[in-house]
């Protein structure tokens, strides 16, 4: 009963292919949210969205975009996979407010030939 | 804009001892602070927040105090257990925002 869940769990991609990573949230949380994280960086936040149809800049945003087609979706697209972007992603999901706890998925493990 | 330092790991102690792993923070606004744990194979999880200077927050035999004037928040427990070895993240959310800022992450591993 994850509330939320990211798919596919592992990928392989080519560079210049194009990849979309998938997240689904039962928390009924209005906002949503994509990091990467990789060693000596943390946690850093790509886009986020509010709710259905609304999505954001994060603050490393170049190479990807985001979809948010309804409350409990929200995707991150790489249009053309570089292997700078060989990271594992994570997804997130919150109310708002800057008490905010955030629900994080398992990740997905990104990998660019 | 808003940063994290935080104590580089990996860090590693023997079960029963004590642990600290600083957290500094640089915001120019008047932030919610938050410790979150990330278990091998897993996303990070909140171990606990604290919206409000000088106040404590704990879980887990974990506790960190917000210091405004220090601007740390330092997380320690008395004696660590196996079941500690994680990666732990320091992590700020500005006052009427809630992007989350974290630090480069400590790993912890806890020998029996």
């Amino acid at each position: 009963e994850a509330a939320v869940t990211q798919s596919p769990r592992n990928k392989v991609a080519v560079t210049g292919g194009k990849v979309t990573l998938s997240c689904n949230q039962t928390n009924n949380h209005n906002n949503m949210y994509w990091y990467r994280q990789d060693t000596g960086h943390g946690l850093r936040l790509i886009h986020y969205s509010y709710g259905a149809g609304s999505t954001e800049k994060g603050d490393i945003p170049d190479g990807y975009k985001a979809s948010r087609p309804s409350q409990e979706n929200f995707s991150l697209i790489l249009e053309l996979a570089t292997p700078s972007q060989t990271s594992v992603y994570f997804c997130a999901s919150g109310e708002g407010g800057n008490q905010d706890t955030q629900y994080f998925g398992p990740g997905t493990r990104l990998l660019v030939l | 804009g808003d940063s994290v330092t935080q104590t580089e790991g990996p860090v590693t102690l023997s079960e029963g001892t004590s642990l600290t792993v600083n957290c500094s923070y640089e915001t120019k606004q008047y932030p919610t602070l938050f410790w979150y744990v990330q278990y091998p194979g897993e996303g990070p999880q909140l171990l606990f927040k604290v919206p409000k200077a000088n106040e404590k927050g704990s879980n887990r035999g974990f506790e960190a105090t917000y210091n405004k004037e220090a601007t740390s928040f330092h997380l320690q427990k008395a004696s660590v257990q196996e079941s500690d070895s994680a990666v732990y993240y320091c992590a700020l959310s500005p006052y009427m925002g809630y992007k989350l800022t974290f630090g480069t992450g400590t790993s912890l591993l806890v020998d029996p």
